[in-house]
């Protein structure tokens, strides 16, 4: 059974340019959620959806950052501007439903200059 | 809101030595209790995870036993490898489905 999906895997940008994160679940799964992993510390969840509709989204920052999930399979994350606290490794992760186990793909490392 | 607590490290150890990593939590309600570990250059994996109260979850070696009363969920293996070097996160669901990690710790293990 294929993993969860990510690319890039890494992307060197500038302060104020844009980027987007592409994130493709393990089949079948009905919850996507995006981890940002700033560098010494525990990822910390952005986006939570169930199928298409999102289910928490309360630490996303909504001025710079959006996410979209359309047919509730690929998704999509998008920064812009980007600013250098942005540095991080964006994790998606998918489960069957949304007490089970969840399942990580490999990360995207964002580096903003 | 929930969090979790882990010991700083870097923690490091010899060959067969005595592993423990310590966890402490904050939730409301009854969350399930997880083990994450990431080995470098690669994504984060489940090691073992406990639902309840007295539960002991295992795999590789590696023990954690839910407490509710010390609410702790502690990471022990009795005789570590060169090869178990990463960095484990501890965590929880929240009531929402989300997992909340501590801070990580990064294992050492020197031959």
């Amino acid at each position: 059974e294929a993993g969860v999906a990510q690319s890039p895997r890494y992307k060197i940008i500038e302060k104020r340019q844009s980027v987007a994160f592409w994130c493709n679940p393990i089949s079948g799964h009905a919850t996507l959620y995006w981890y940002q992993q700033i560098l010494g510390q525990g990822p910390k969840l952005l986006i939570q959806f169930q199928n298409n509709g999102v289910v928490d989204d309360s630490q996303l920052p909504k001025d710079r950052f959006s996410a979209e999930r359309l047919k509730g399979v690929d998704s999509t994350l998008k920064i812009q501007p980007a600013k250098l606290e942005d540095s991080a490794v964006y994790l998606c992760a998918s489960s069957l439903d949304t007490y089970n186990e969840q399942f990580f793909g490999p990360g995207t490392r964002l580096t903003v200059l | 809101g929930d969090s979790v607590t882990q010991m700083e490290g870097p923690v490091t150890l010899s060959e067969e030595a005595f592993l423990t990593i310590n966890c402490t939590y904050t939730a409301t309600g009854y969350p399930s209790l997880f083990w994450y570990v990431q080995y470098p250059g690669e994504g984060l994996q489940l090691l073992l995870k406990a639902t309840k109260a007295d539960d002991k979850g295992s795999n590789k070696g590696f023990e954690a036993t839910y407490r509710k009363e010390t609410t702790s969920f502690h990471l022990e293996k009795g005789s570590v490898q060169v090869s178990d070097s990463a960095v484990y996160f501890c965590a929880l669901t929240s009531n929402t489905g989300k997992l909340i990690f501590g801070q990580g710790t990064t294992l050492q293990v020197k031959p």
